[in-house]
């Protein structure tokens, strides 16, 4: 019955290669989110989709790259990974897209080494 | 960009004591103000938020207070329970939520 799901919760693997995290909601929500959590604790958006549509593109490598194929999922790709793209990543959905509360899935620690 | 400073990082306090933490942001068009809670290891979820159109909003222990002139704004917790020990995020939003840097709250039995 979880609202926001993601999975995995837990990916390690070597520089270089390929990883996908995927992420669903069941909230009905049209907006979705992802977040990197560095070692600090500090929070910072990565993309936001509403309806399928990219509305928000930080300035992330573009060895990341998100994928909507329908608005209750958004699942993230990265390529070539790096030591520095260890961390927490969450998924979070809202009902709007933005002044809404955030609704964060459990988080998928990345760890490359 | 808006950009949201939080103070204080760490925050020791005395069970039953009342903790306050406090944010500061830039833009003067943003206009919604939630807090998140981060338990070790979960995922951060909202404990109360505020609009810019209200200056006060209580939940049980829980009150925030916002100063549009002064762009800042509070989270106040009373009554302080071991469970309360956590790390706390504000949030300031136009367009896009911007996090601060979160505050470390340690209650101590």
């Amino acid at each position: 019955d979880t609202a926001v799901s993601q999975t995995p919760k837990y990916l390690v693997t070597q520089m270089g290669n390929d990883k996908s995290i995927k992420c669903e909601q069941n909230l009905g929500h049209d907006t979705m989110y992802w977040y990197k959590q560095d070692s600090k604790k500090f929070l910072k958006i990565m993309f936001s989709y509403n309806n399928k549509e990219l509305i928000i593109n930080e300035t992330v490598p573009n060895r990341f790259s998100p994928k909507s194929p329908d608005k209750a999922h958004l699942n993230l790709h990265i390529n070539s990974l790096e030591l520095g793209d260890s961390a927490v990543y969450f998924c979070a959905s809202s009902s709007q897209s933005y002044n809404s509360p955030l609704h964060f899935g459990n988080g998928t620690r990345l760890t490359v080494t | 960009g808006e950009n949201v400073e939080q103070h204080p990082s760490t925050l020791s306090v005395q069970e039953g004591d009342s903790a306050v933490i406090k944010c500061t942001y830039s833009d003067s068009a943003s206009n919604y103000f939630p807090w998140y809670k981060q338990e070790l290891g979960k995922r951060p979820q909202l404990i109360i938020d505020i609009r810019s159109n209200v200056g006060e909003k209580k939940d049980q222990r829980i009150a925030v207070t916002l100063n549009k002139t002064a762009k800042h704004f509070s989270l106040h917790i009373t009554e302080t329970q071991p469970e309360d020990s956590a790390v706390y995020f504000c949030a300031a939003s136009r367009e896009k939520l911007t996090f601060g840097t979160g505050t470390r709250l340690t209650i101590i039995p």
